[in-house]
């Protein structure tokens, strides 16, 4: 069975600092997202990194796929209030079926 | 708003019932997906449909059963109801189903069973 871990589950930070959170897994993804999803509704789309080593960047977020394509990385700079949420990160494997993680709960401090 | 609406928003029922969810994806898109989301499994993929046919299935259990619609809409039935069906269902649809395509999700239903 293919699992995507994540971590931290939980962090707690004060605004404007920077934080990073990360996606492992121990299969090969042919890509993999990252979401965001606030309470009471459903996850939004942030980014899709498909090439090994891809860089996206989205106004202070930054994500990473990792070179073997079996992890990623989301780093937030200067962390504002309007960030938290709950970051799920999903790889599609070579059957284009979509695996969750478990996501980080993010939660920022004014 | 992302465009897919999902019906009812909360439900409430009791063990070994049955019960049907409802989604109407967004206009213009083919596919639908169906998701669970409970604190210990998180965001599980259950089935996805294409045009009215089943493309791909995930970890639907047998009691669960979904279809498409010829107007595009989905429902996801869920019989012989356990306490560990509690849990938040998501509908989310995209325009052909591709493995790149962005998926837009629903506000879900909450599924409470006593």
């Amino acid at each position: 069975t293919q699992l995507l871990e994540q971590s931290p589950q939980f962090l707690s930070i004060q605004e404007g600092e920077n934080l990073t959170v990360y996606c492992n897994s121990s299969s090969v993804f042919s890509s993999l997202q990252w979401y965001r999803q606030e309470p009471g509704e459903g996850p939004v789309l942030l980014v899709t990194v498909v090439t090994g080593g891809e860089v996206k960047k989205l106004k202070r977020l930054t994500f990473q796929f990792g070179d073997a394509r079996k992890d990623s990385s989301l780093h937030i700079t200067a962390a504002q209030t309007g960030d938290t949420g709950l970051y799920l990160c999903a790889g599609v494997n070579r059957d284009d079926k979509i695996i969750f993680g478990k996501g980080t709960r993010l939660h920022i401090l004014p | 708003d992302s465009g897919v609406t999902q019906t009812p928003k909360h439900l409430i029922t009791a063990t070994g019932q049955r019960v049907t969810l409802r989604c109407s994806p967004r206009s213009g898109d083919l596919s639908v997906y169906w998701y669970q989301q409970s604190l210990d499994q998180g965001l599980q993929f259950l089935i996805q449909y294409y045009n009215g046919e089943e493309r791909a299935k995930g970890n639907i259990l047998e009691r669960f059963s979904a279809q498409q619609f010829p107007d595009l809409h989905s429902e996801l039935n869920l019989s012989s109801l356990e306490l560990g069906d509690s849990a938040l269902y998501f509908c989310a649809s995209s325009s052909r189903g591709g493995r790149f395509e962005t998926q837009y999700f629903g506000p879900g239903t909450r599924l409470l069973v006593l």
